[in-house]
């Protein structure tokens, strides 16, 4: 299974656009990524998932180069209440990812 | 719709007890997967029960393990507990298994070991 890396931790203020980047390598033809987002004593909540070029919804944007080793989650105009942990998972349909990484935490400022 | 739930919430064991968790997916999702967070490891998969079978399996010692019930509902349970089984405990439940189906956890169990 592909390992992911993504930064530990992240700084940004209220309004901002804010873009986690994911570098996985290793992925392979059949998986997709996966991003989720975590708030402390919660449960990780699913933010977007996308296979190649770009996806978008109501919440945030999904930038995949088309090479597919890495990619980029873009959260605009964040606000404090987009503070949390951050997760890049790489699987395919067949596999459950073995682990979410490290994440990458995300500290929005006022 | 409900969510994801999960009993107990807290518990706490002794070293060298056994424990048992419970997990009730969302009303139609047939597969269900189990996680472990600790400070240190982060959230690492333990395995994942789809149609009562298990699918796939994380890197855990056989003491801990699972199950799922035709309903779907799904239990974990780990035997002879050492201190550092302490963790919040996670189930989620999705549609089908497989990374592409996006995954709903529930609030978790925190488990205390001492």
């Amino acid at each position: 299974l592909a390992k992911t890396t993504q930064p530990i931790s992240m700084d940004s203020y209220e309004g901002q656009e804010v873009n986690i980047t994911c570098s996985h390598n290793n992925i392979a033809t059949n998986d997709y990524i996966t991003w989720y987002q975590q708030f402390p004593s919660q449960g990780p909540r699913f933010i977007i998932q996308g296979y190649k070029t770009k996806v978008t919804n109501e919440v945030a944007s999904l930038f995949i180069p088309a090479d597919r080793k890495s990619s980029t989650l873009s959260l605009p105009r964040v606000s404090l209440s987009d503070t949390a942990v951050y997760y890049c998972l790489v699987g395919d349909t067949g596999r459950r990812a073995l682990t979410f990484g490290s994440g990458t935490r995300l500290q929005v400022q006022p | 719709k409900a969510g994801v739930t999960q009993t107990p919430r807290y518990l706490i064991k002794t070293r060298g007890q056994q424990v048992t968790l419970s997990c009730s997916p969302i009303s139609g999702h047939r597969s269900v997967s189990w996680y472990q967070q600790t400070p240190g490891q982060g959230l690492q998969f333990l395995f994942e029960y789809f149609s009562e079978t298990q699918r796939n399996k994380g890197n855990f010692p056989g003491r801990f393990s699972g199950r799922q019930f035709s309903n779907s509902r799904s239990e974990m349970n780990v035997s002879t507990l050492e201190l550092g089984d302490s963790a919040l405990y996670l189930c989620a439940s999705s549609l089908e298994p497989g990374t592409v189906y996006e995954q709903y956890f529930g609030p978790g169990t925190r488990l205390t070991v001492t």
